[in-house]
């Protein structure tokens, strides 16, 4: 069993809806979780963390964790184009980051 | 302020032959990173350094050495290169005492024929 999955998609949704993303861990004891977004051809870059159980807002993003269920999800709210990328879920494990395979999003105007 | 910076953006290598690949970062982090990532896979961890001085293995180490030669430059080198480790290869070094937010250089492209 991989340490973090991810379903690898693609994961179409029309311009204006939500799209979620999900990914769950096995490591109990992991504290940290972030969301990274990568567009084709480039590096990934950080666009939300999250520490402790419940929901974390900031503009389009909400990221929700359960630790209980070993579970983190990313909303996107309004979808637009320009969110089409790659979305990584990675997990902070005694201070390695590791990413899960990746989620495709595609957003159709 | 530049980030993280690696060298070369692009290597084709033949099966055997050996090469280096440098990063550096200018933010005084204590962590760094080696990371490659293949098409559905994800980023897979290769080796980390906590600190200067210090490197240990992540997931996928087999034919890989590092150097930390100071806290702002650690090298990813491929002693004998294999068709296998064709790849997008990612340095990171992380904020511990901010953000505690992963930066990411550009990338290096290699093809190993």
């Amino acid at each position: 069993q991989k340490e973090v999955e991810q379903n690898s998609g693609p994961l179409s949704v029309p311009e204006g809806a939500i799209a979620s993303l999900n990914c769950t861990y096995s490591d109990r004891g992991s504290q940290s979780f972030f969301w990274y977004r990568q567009y084709s051809g480039k590096s990934p870059e950080l666009i939300m963390s999250i520490y402790s159980n419940g929901d974390k807002e900031d503009g389009r993003f909400t990221a929700q964790l359960n630790k209980a269920s070993q579970y983190v999800s990313l909303l996107i709210r309004d979808s637009q184009p320009s969110d089409s990328a790659t979305y990584l879920c990675a997990v902070n494990q005694g201070g390695k980051l590791i990413f899960g395979q990746g989620t495709e999003l595609s957003v159709k105007p | 302020n530049a980030g993280v910076t690696q060298t070369p953006k692009f290597q084709v290598l033949k099966t055997g032959q050996s090469m280096t690949l440098q990063c550096a970062q200018d933010m005084n982090h204590n962590s760094m990173y080696w990371y490659r990532q293949d098409p559905g896979m994800g980023l897979r961890l290769i080796y980390y350094s906590a600190s200067e001085g210090t490197t240990d293995k992540g997931e996928v180490p087999n034919g890989y050495n590092v150097s930390r030669l100071n806290k702002r430059e650690f090298s990813l080198r491929l002693e004998s290169a294999a068709p296998s480790q064709t790849s997008v290869y990612f340095c990171a070094s992380f904020d511990s005492g901010g953000s505690r937010e992963q930066f990411f250089g550009p990338g290096t492209r290699l093809t190993v024929l």
